[in-house]
């Protein structure tokens, strides 16, 4: 069984499209991340949920929209693709929020923008 | 506001140690240290977290000084499957305003040849 799963692993889009990635976690864990890793390998943080609700909204476009259903389930939703948005975008789960937890990550989605 | 700063890369060969040092001049006195593993396709996996002095487990050991503004992660003996991505993660449990605390960097880009 796998901890933390995404899916698409691949998406291939056009610019202006709007596309979403979702992301599931059987670990019980209260606490749910969005991360960008673009092309250099720096893996920076952009959203955090916590019991479904929004604790971390860091300086990401307006076009980025999360959504948590329940704390197993976090989607990403993004409008209105962007070139720059290319990037491999990671779930990841905590037990406790912040950085001294143990984080668990998805396998990464691969985003293309052509 | 860079949190924490490695190398960038390094080379090594089968059977040696590597020792990736990171940098942390402002780590605050409730953040801990974790290194995590990032494998080509794959999301970062959790390796040592350590407060400070020495922890050690199956797979690395952590070094950390009195100080605790730099730590060092020793991987013994490595083998060609420990070409990786190592990244050092600096923070406390905890909701934190700072986002740089659950972001990563570059991290260190670990190739060991035959």
């Amino acid at each position: 069984d796998t901890a933390v799963s995404q899916t698409p692993k691949y998406l291939v889009t056009q610019m202006g499209n709007d596309k979403s990635i979702k992301c599931e976690q059987n670990l019980g864990h209260d606490t749910m991340y969005w991360y960008k890793q673009d092309s250099k390998k720096f893996l920076k943080i952009m959203f955090s949920y916590n019991n479904k609700e929004l604790i971390i909204n860091e300086t990401v476009p307006n076009r980025f929209s999360p959504k948590s259903p329940d704390k197993a389930h976090l989607n990403l939703h993004i409008n209105s693709l962007e070139l720059g948005d290319s990037a491999v975008y990671f779930c990841a789960s905590s037990q406790d929020i912040g950085a001294a937890g143990e984080l668990f990550f998805g396998e990464g989605s691969r985003l293309t923008v052509l | 506001l860079a949190k924490t700063t490695q190398p960038i890369s390094m080379d090594s060969y089968e059977g040696q140690e590597v020792n990736i040092t990171c940098s942390h001049n402002n780590i605050a006195t409730n953040d801990y240290i974790t290194w995590y593993q990032q494998f080509p396709s794959q999301g970062p996996r959790f390796i040592i977290q350590g407060y400070k002095t020495k922890v050690t487990n199956e797979v690395a050991s952590l070094f950390i000084p009195a100080d605790r503004k730099s730590s060092t992660l020793s991987l013994p003996r490595v083998s060609l499957s420990d070409t990786a991505v190592y990244y050092c993660l600096v923070g406390a449990a905890g909701f934190d305003s700072n986002d740089y605390k659950l972001s990563f960097g570059a991290g260190t880009t670990v190739t060991v040849r035959a």
